[in-house]
């Protein structure tokens, strides 16, 4: 079955510092997928999503490009901001309507100022 | 715009007590989902509804009921509560779409503690 794998955390890095966390996913034909953003005390926002090979996602300052050859949909920032502190989900969901999103496991990020 | 809400925020129950969580959207989204989020654990599915007059078993289902009352609203109801329901609940909607690219939107959580 379809399902997600993302770096463990938590990751702490400092403000303006390159930020990348990495998320492989195990799926039959071509998912789309998706970075979802939770802050503290909210639920999930979607952060950017791409729905074909080499389709790159982008939104804040975040990309992810979909890379079908590695099966990866990795995250990356130039240069994080304290507010960029939150738990990051990378998120998979098949082709057909009847599909669900597959979550992963999620990442915490913290940035020091 | 609400998009979707969940009430209420906070519970504490003791075991063996029953209540229902509500969510409601006005996003005029087809299908619905409840999840459970847990340290470590990611969100797990527990029931999702595809569209009105649908419910369906996730992956986490036992202990958990569910109705769509109609397109906006899908409550989850716990019968008897156990301390292993301690969580976060969170409610969520999306549209159909043929090729599934459709992303959920979330509800703000239900923390739920059973003692």
């Amino acid at each position: 079955g379809n399902s997600v794998t993302q770096m463990e955390g938590p990751v702490t890095l400092s403000e303006e510092a390159f930020l990348t966390i990495n998320c492989t996913y195990t799926a039959t034909g071509y998912p789309s997928l998706f970075w979802y953003v939770q802050y503290p005390g909210e639920g999930l926002q979607l952060l950017l999503k791409a729905t074909k090979a080499d389709d790159k996602g982008s939104n804040k300052g975040f990309e992810a490009t979909y890379r079908k050859e590695t099966t990866s949909f990795h995250l990356e920032k130039g240069s994080v901001q304290v507010s960029d502190s939150a738990v990051y989900f990378c998120a998979l969901s098949g082709r057909s309507s009847a599909s669900k999103i597959i979550f992963g496991s999620g990442t915490r990020l913290s940035i020091r100022p | 715009n609400a998009g979707v809400t969940q009430t209420p925020k906070f519970q504490v129950l003791k075991t063996g007590q029953s209540m229902t969580l509500q969510c409601a959207q006005d996003m005029n989204h087809n299908s619905m989902y409840w999840y459970r989020q847990d340290p470590g654990m990611g969100l797990r599915l527990i029931y999702y509804s595809a569209s009105e007059g649908t419910t369906d078993k996730g992956e986490v289902p036992n202990g958990y009921n569910v109705s769509r009352l109609n397109k906006r609203e899908f409550s989850l109801r716990l019968e008897s509560a156990a301390p292993s329901q301690t969580s976060v609940y969170f409610c969520a909607s999306s549209e159909i779409s043929t090729i599934g690219n459709q992303p959920q939107h979330f509800g703000d959580g239900t923390r739920l503690s059973i003692l």
